[in-house]
């Protein structure tokens, strides 16, 4: 099955600053990747997503990169602001839609004022 | 996206009893999943959800643990039976977007057992 590594585990920086998350997977045959942010105390919140057929998308401050041949894709929050703050969780699924998603183990993202 | 809700959003329970998690969602959806989060860690699938079927369980989790029924295309329930401790988590329903992998989760319910 599919296994997804994510790091770093945390990730502190400034206000204004950049951040940048980076997952691999496993299996090749994986074709989709989302990402969550998640809050304290609730569900994940679906905030980008790519497709193998694409190697970048942006969505004003927020991007994600996807190198299929090395299986590793990132998150990039340009301009950070506090409300950034959360854990941010990368996963991925295998082709066919019918199945669940495989997550990494999350990052906290601290913002320091 | 869908609105999702769960029901309850906490409970305290105590070991051996079971407790069922409701999840509601506002439009017909085809596939609806099952995940644990266990305190501090990352998500893990359950099962999914399937109408007019058999749950599909994944490797560790099995029917006897956590029943699931999906009666119609907008709400499922999730058991976790004779419970213990190690089954505090959090419980989150999550349900497929227009395009068939994306998911959106639920709030999730918050499981303590003692």
């Amino acid at each position: 099955g599919e296994n997804v590594e994510q790091h770093p585990s945390t990730l502190s920086v400034q206000e204004g600053d950049s951040a940048v998350i980076k997952c691999t997977y496993s299996d090749s045959a994986s074709n989709y990747f989302p990402w969550y942010k998640q809050e304290l105390g609730k569900g994940p919140q679906l905030i980008i997503d790519i497709r193998s057929n694409v190697g970048e998308k942006k969505d004003q401050r927020i991007a994600v990169t996807l190198n299929k041949t090395a299986k590793h894709f990132s998150l990039h929050i340009t301009e950070t602001q506090p409300e950034d703050s959360a854990v941010y969780f990368c996963a991925a699924i295998g082709g066919g839609g019918a199945d669940g998603l495989t997550f990494g183990k999350g990052t906290h993202l601290i913002i320091q004022p | 996206s869908a609105v999702i809700s769960q029901k309850p959003s906490r409970d305290i329970c105590q070991r051996g009893t079971s407790l069922t998690i409701q999840c509601q969602v506002d439009s017909q959806v085809t596939m609806m999943f099952w995940y644990r989060q266990q305190p501090g860690q990352s998500l893990t699938l359950i099962a999914t959800a399937n109408q007019g079927s058999e749950a599909t369980y994944e490797s560790g989790f099995v029917i006897d643990k956590f029943p699931i029924s999906r009666p119609n295309l907008t709400f499922s329930t999730l058991t976790v039976s004779n419970m213990s401790p190690e089954d505090s988590s959090i419980y989150l329903c999550s349900v497929e977007g227009q395009n068939q992998e994306t998911q959106y989760f639920g709030p999730g319910t918050r499981l303590l057992v003692l």
